[in-house]
């Protein structure tokens, strides 16, 4: 298996709901990312994790607040957000931290903020 | 932290036609990589080159890390070779270690 599943695809919430945005994957990997990608922009990284702890959180609004349960799985709890935070939102992982060869991206999570 | 420039951030070709894309960094960087993006938005993984030429089919990519830019040559394009082209690096510095990426460059592949 040498994918990154991400679910849902499209999600819409209100600015009041709790939502979370989940990440899977099953090659082994102990590095799982979050990018947030705006439209016509590059991805940007928002959370890095390594070995199921937080390794960087590139000042990220408390808004987001990701946790990894378990070295195959991602989570991005998602609260009280605005609408400047649609985007798609991609996961990522790699063999480690740091380590590019094999790093692998979902196919993200298209958020519409209203 | 590190500046990543590609070129040219759009361009369109007619089916058949061979193009360079270029992307330029401005610090040493520990690995390049090259993805394609397509218009639903998956990222898929084209080149994990850090350095010297790697060929896959009609693509092929060269990184000369002492001048610090990489090419992707594209050759007999086809309509689905369209979307986005990023370059993104990873370097030591700065506590940084996601990818970096350039802001694209934007590739319409017309039949």
């Amino acid at each position: 298996d040498t994918e990154v599943t991400q679910t849902p695809k499209h999600l819409v919430m209100g600015m009041t709901n709790k939502k979370s945005l989940k990440c899977e994957q099953h090659m082994g990997h102990r590095a799982m990312y979050w990018y947030k990608q705006k439209a016509k922009k590059p991805p940007e990284l928002m959370f890095v994790y390594s070995y199921e702890k937080l390794s960087i959180n590139e000042s990220v609004p408390s808004r987001f607040s990701p946790e990894c349960p378990n070295s195959s799985l991602l989570n991005l709890h998602l609260h009280a957000l605005q609408p400047e935070d649609s985007a798609l939102y991609l996961c990522a992982s790699s063999p480690t931290q740091g380590s590019a060869m094999g790093y692998t991206f979902g196919s993200g999570t298209r958020l519409t903020v209203v | 932290g590190i500046q990543v420039e590609q070129s040219p951030p759009d361009l369109i070709l007619q089916e058949g036609a061979n193009s360079t894309l270029r992307c330029n960094f401005s610090d040493s960087v520990n690995n390049l990589q090259w993805f394609h993006q397509n218009p639903w938005g998956q990222l898929i993984n084209l080149f994990y080159i850090p350095s010297g030429t790697k060929q896959n089919g009609r693509l092929s990519a060269t990184t000369v890390a002492t001048e610090r830019y990489s090419l992707l040559y594209i050759s007999s394009s086809q309509t689905t070779d369209s979307g986005v082209y990023f370059c993104a690096v990873m370097y030591s510095g700065g506590g940084a270690d996601g990818l970096t990426f350039g802001k694209g460059t934007h590739l319409i592949i017309q039949p």
